[in-house]
């Protein structure tokens, strides 16, 4: 039961570049929208989110879009940096319960 | 760093054997999550606990597994009798209230369990 997808295992961006990271979710009920970063060998860290009411949030070089009609949801960097190079994972949550996330996207950013 | 504490990193058991992970959540955190990633997946939600509660366990296998989070001392995961298909990275998080969808949650680094 997959209520979060990330159909992109893996995406490669020049450095300076945008890097956009999709995620697409079937649950209409997910009111709250997470993306985190993962390095090898570590857990992942809170990056950005989004809450349903809105359609856009941005934090210097990350911003996430969010369509409720398409249930669709993006995460821009720009410009991209090899530091940025990691596992990205989306995450979707309703009522404050617990997050359920996608398979992850690894991204890698060549310099 | 006064982060979510994970030991042991990794861990290898044979079939049958017990798994024992332990998670000691940031100072302060009295909510603690645990989600397991399987090879080449996303992380799967498995239990919430507060101290001494367990709130939610929907994502915990009916059998073999437990977890508790006492008054004093670190959040275990317990895995009895494990088979090669528990062999996943266990991540455990904490967070200071039930902000699991405001990103307070804090990760550790996971216990990596092979069972050979």
């Amino acid at each position: 039961d997959q209520q979060v997808k990330q159909n992109s295992p893996s995406l490669s961006v020049q450095e300076g570049r945008i890097s956009i990271l999709n995620c697409d979710y079937t649950n209409s009920m997910f009111d709250y929208f997470l993306w985190y970063k993962k390095y090898p060998a570590e857990g992942p860290t809170f990056l950005i989110s989004i809450s349903s009411i809105k359609d856009k949030n941005e934090d210097g070089r990350f911003t996430v879009f969010l369509n409720k009609s398409a249930k669709h949801l993006s995460l821009h960097i720009v410009p991209s940096q090899p530091g940025d190079s990691a596992v990205y994972f989306c995450a979707a949550s309703y009522s404050m319960d617990k997050l359920v996330f996608g398979a992850g996207t690894i991204l890698r950013v060549k310099s | 760093n006064a982060g979510v504490m994970q030991n042991p990193r990794h861990l290898v058991r044979r079939r049958g054997q017990e798994a024992r992970l332990r998670c000691s959540p940031v100072k302060g955190h009295s909510h603690v999550y645990w989600y397991r990633q399987l090879p080449e997946e996303g992380l799967k939600f498995m239990v919430y606990l507060q101290k001494e509660n367990i709130i939610d366990e929907s994502g915990m296998p009916k059998e073999r597994f437990s977890a508790e989070f006492p008054k004093e001392g670190p959040s275990i995961l317990r895995i009895q009798q494990v088979v090669r298909g528990d062999s996943a990275a266990y991540f455990c998080a904490s967070s200071q209230r039930g902000g699991a969808s405001t990103g307070e949650l804090f990760f550790g680094e996971g216990s990596r369990l092979t069972v050979l």
